[in-house]
Order: C-alpha cells, then structure tokens, then sequence
C-alpha cells in the first residue's frame, strides 16, 4: 500500500467553481500534514499545514481525520491562477540514523486546471 | 528574506561521470533535505543533513551521498552516473528536522540530465 495516495486527476473546473482534493495515508503514528503546490517544472510551495481542528485560509480549507487516515482541501471560487498539481505531504517520525527525524512523504499530486 | 538557492539551474552530464549540486538553506535554518523528482513521479527523500551531520537518508545507493557545511549550505554528489539519474533535484530547508511541525521551504531545483 503507497504511504500517501491521491487522486491523480486531473480535474478541470471552471472558474468560480468549488473543487475538493482528498488524500490518505498509511502510517499511523504521522505527526503533521501540509498541502503544498507544485507549478510545472517549478519547485512545491507551502500552501497551508493541516490541523486537527481544521483551518482556513482565505478561500482555502484543510481538514484531517486522523481516525480515518484522511486528509482533505477545499478550494471555493476556483481562479485561474490556482492550476496546479495540488501535493498532500506526510510527516512521520523516522528512526534513521542515530536520534532519528521526521520525514516528509508526498503523495503524487492531483492536478488541477481551471477553464475560464 | 531570502530563500532557499540552489545552483546550477541546469546540469548536463553524460553517464558515469560525477554531479555536484549546491543548496543555500533559508537563513536560520539548520536543517537541509534533499528530494529527487523523476519526471511523471512523486518526490522521493533523498538525504537530510542538520548541524553537519548527515541524520537520515532514503531508498539510495551509496554513490548519492553530501555534506552539510558549517554555514548550513550543502551540496549533493552522485558518482557514477545513470541515465536514470535524470531528474529535478530539489533542496528543501527548515529550522530544524526534529520537530515535526516546522514546515520545509523548497528551492527552485536543478535538472540534471544524464546523456
């Protein structure tokens, strides 16, 4: 089972619209989530951490299950701007190599177009 | 405030010859990651490096290795070049990798093709 899965998409919408991205993962003891955004051939950005209480960000939103291993992004009146491939990222406690790190996992990515 | 560089844009390399990819880290960050992105795949985790010393690495073989400076700059070396290599090797930085919820700042990466 992939640690971090999410739809690949791509889901075109058209402007104004409402469009929501899911993610779950595999490990149980992961201690922080984020959603990042990757614009082609550029490196990912932070887009928002995710907490368990749920969090807003202008019209961005993020909620965590931790029961259900799920995390999900809510993006409300669609821009052109916001095409992109949307990362869901994982960090976990690695034992590695001595005290140990947290490691981030990404999923692949879902990619988003928006259509005017 | 500066964020994190990385230097050269591009790199072209024909197999089995040696790469160097240089990352500066956010000023005040300690900590520096290193991430491999094949084309058509995810990011995979490649080395972290903190105060100096390297603290975890991924799935790779030996001949990816690096070293963190005492500046916090870091470079990354790959020996013995495969065509597979190909890749946008990216750098990422954050105050420190023992707490899990300092996020990571990515710099704009090198694309290194291997000929």
């Amino acid at each position: 089972r992939k640690e971090v899965e999410q739809d690949p998409g791509p889901f075109n919408v058209p402007e104004g619209a409402t469009v929501a991205f899911n993610c779950t993962y595999s490990n149980s003891a992961s201690q922080s989530f984020f959603w990042y955004r990757q614009d082609c051939r550029k490196e990912p950005k932070l887009l928002m951490s995710v907490y368990s209480s749920g969090n807003e960000d202008g019209r961005f939103t993020a909620q965590l299950n931790r029961a259900s291993q799920y995390i999900s992004l809510l993006i409300r009146d669609s821009k052109l701007s916001d095409s992109a491939t949307y990362l869901c990222v994982v960090n976990s406690y690695d034992l590695g190599i001595g005290a140990g790190s947290y490691q981030l996992t990404f999923g692949k990515g879902t990619k988003l177009s928006v259509i005017p | 405030e500066a964020g994190v560089t990385q230097s050269p844009t591009h790199l072209i390399k024909t197999r089995g010859q040696q790469a160097t990819l240089r990352c500066s880290p956010i000023s005040g960050h300690t900590s520096v990651y290193w991430y491999q992105q094949a084309l058509g795949l995810g990011l995979q985790f490649l080395l972290w490096y903190d105060e100096g010393e390297e603290r975890n690495r991924g799935n790779f073989p030996p001949r990816f290795s690096g070293r963190q400076f005492p500046n916090y700059s870091s470079e990354l070396n790959v020996n013995a070049l495969e065509l597979e290599d190909s890749a946008l090797y990216l750098c990422a930085s954050s105050l420190n990798g023992k707490d899990a919820k300092y996020e990571q700042y990515f710099g704009p990466g090198t694309r290194l093709t291997v000929t």
